[in-house]
């Protein structure tokens, strides 16, 4: 079974509907963060959290909210989606520092989202 | 404003030949730097990390290396395979946070 699995996919959706995203781990990695990447512009960090209770934005939260529900679930909420967060969806996660891999993230296969 | 320079242009080799990347960047003092791959449609997955005080690394077919007074990292894949076809990300680690920047891939096709 993989280690980071996000769920869906695959989603179109349309302007201004509210769209959840969902990311499951099972490494057991305190530290989990929320990327979306598009043609040209590479990897841009939307949001990050260190643990249950550590939520923080990264360069570009507007638009988009986080929730941590558990040391392995972090979830990305789009209130009021736009045509411009199409996008492919990335979680990760990773060890803090100290831990042998802790500069590693492991990658989720990706949700592919599409605002119309 | 900080910036990591990769080459957007393909590269395309032979199979056999070395494969050299390379990844610049300005307005930084990375602690450590790292190499994903990413295959269409997947997730990056980690290849090798290099910490600023270390001139060279190796794994297996690759080879990372890092200067800090040019501020470039270079990645090789020796004898390379068409199995290496992918985009290769790197990614810059400062202290204290230790969230990785990435840059935005170069993309190699390797021919047969």
């Amino acid at each position: 079974d993989a280690d980071v699995t996000q769920t869906p996919r695959n989603r179109i959706t349309k302007t201004g509907k509210r769209i959840m995203l969902e990311c499951s781990q099972t490494k057991g990695h305190d530290r989990m963060y929320w990327y979306r990447q598009d043609p040209g512009l590479g990897l841009r960090l939307i949001y990050y959290s260190f643990d249950v209770k550590d939520i923080n934005k990264g360069e570009i939260s507007d638009g988009y909210s986080v929730s941590r529900q558990a040391q392995a679930k972090f979830s990305l909420s789009l209130e009021s989606a736009i045509p411009n967060q199409t996008a492919l969806y990335f979680c990760a996660t990773s060890d803090p520092p100290g831990t042998s891999s802790y500069n590693e993230q492991f990658f989720g296969p990706g949700t592919r989202l599409t605002v119309l | 404003s900080q910036k990591i320079e990769q080459n957007s242009e393909a590269l395309n080799i032979q199979e056999g030949k070395t494969a050299t990347l390379t990844c610049n960047y300005t307005n930084y003092s990375p602690a450590y730097l790292q190499w994903y791959r990413q295959d269409p449609g997947r997730g990056p997955v980690f290849l090798l990390l290099i910490r600023e005080n270390e001139k060279e690394k190796r794994k297996e077919r690759l080879k990372v290396t890092f200067d800090t007074t040019l501020k470039q990292s270079l990645f090789h894949i020796t004898a390379s395979q068409p199995a290496d076809s992918a985009t290769y990300l790197c990614a810059l680690i400062s202290g204290g946070s230790y969230i990785p920047t990435f840059g935005r891939g170069t993309s190699l096709i390797v021919h047969p």
